[in-house]
């Protein structure tokens, strides 16, 4: 079975620092792909970054990089230089090579950032 | 511009009632999926398809249903509410393996 695994329910931080958001995941699948959303208090759900578990590198789309760490099982969300309009939910999400299409979400992690 | 749209936004039913949240597409995308967030828990998958008359159970699908009569829609039924469907639900879709791409999201409250 797959299963991702967000431990920071909370986080602070302050305006134009970085900050490191965990999620941690588990599967059996030889071919996966990890995603991060960012859920505003809106409510809209907004794609943020995707990184190929033969990726190389590591994925990068302006402020946003994701630390992916294959042997630990880990693929971190790192937000450099963080805005006001950082403060959101973001959720981290698995698709498996055995479960075709379907995201597996974490619990999610509530980012406030302080001016 | 392609788009996936929910409706109602926010629906308030009573215990019992059949509720029909309706989910359209205009991606093209053959897989659809229908999640219900509670907090806590993320985002679970209630059912999803991968194509017209494909419909599959995910983790919660208790209490749910839903049918692909097209590629464009995806309606999520709640056969007879119950207090404990009470939620935010979403839908989404996506190619093969690709990002998913979500509604706005649907606020049910089930007295």
């Amino acid at each position: 079975a797959q299963k991702i695994t967000q431990t920071q329910p909370g986080m602070f931080v302050q305006e134009k620092e970085a900050v490191t958001l965990d999620c941690t995941y588990d599967t059996s699948d030889p071919s996966y792909g990890l995603f991060w959303y960012k859920q505003p208090s809106s409510g809209e759900m907004i794609f943020l970054i995707y990184q190929g578990s033969y990726d190389q590198q590591n994925a990068t789309e302006g402020r946003y990089s994701l630390n992916f760490q294959k042997a630990r099982k880990s693929a971190n969300l790192v937000i450099s230089a963080s805005q006001l309009g950082d403060s959101a939910m973001y959720f981290c999400a698995m698709i498996g090579s055995s479960n075709t299409g379907k995201l597996i979400f974490g619990q999610g992690t509530t980012l406030q950032v302080k001016p | 511009d392609a788009e996936i749209t929910q409706s109602p936004r926010h629906k308030i039913t009573e215990t019992g009632r059949q509720v029909t949240l309706a989910c359209h597409q205009t991606w093209n995308h053959n897989n659809m999926f229908w999640y219900r967030q509670d907090l806590g828990h993320g985002l679970r998958l209630i059912h999803y398809s991968y194509g017209v008359q494909d419909t599959n159970k995910g983790e919660v699908s208790d209490g749910y249903s839903v049918s692909r009569s097209n590629t464009e829609d995806l309606p999520l039924t709640l056969e007879s509410a119950a207090s404990s469907q009470t939620s935010v639900y979403f839908c989404a879709s996506s190619l093969l393996t690709g990002e998913l791409f979500f509604g706005e999201g649907s606020r049910l409250t089930v007295l």
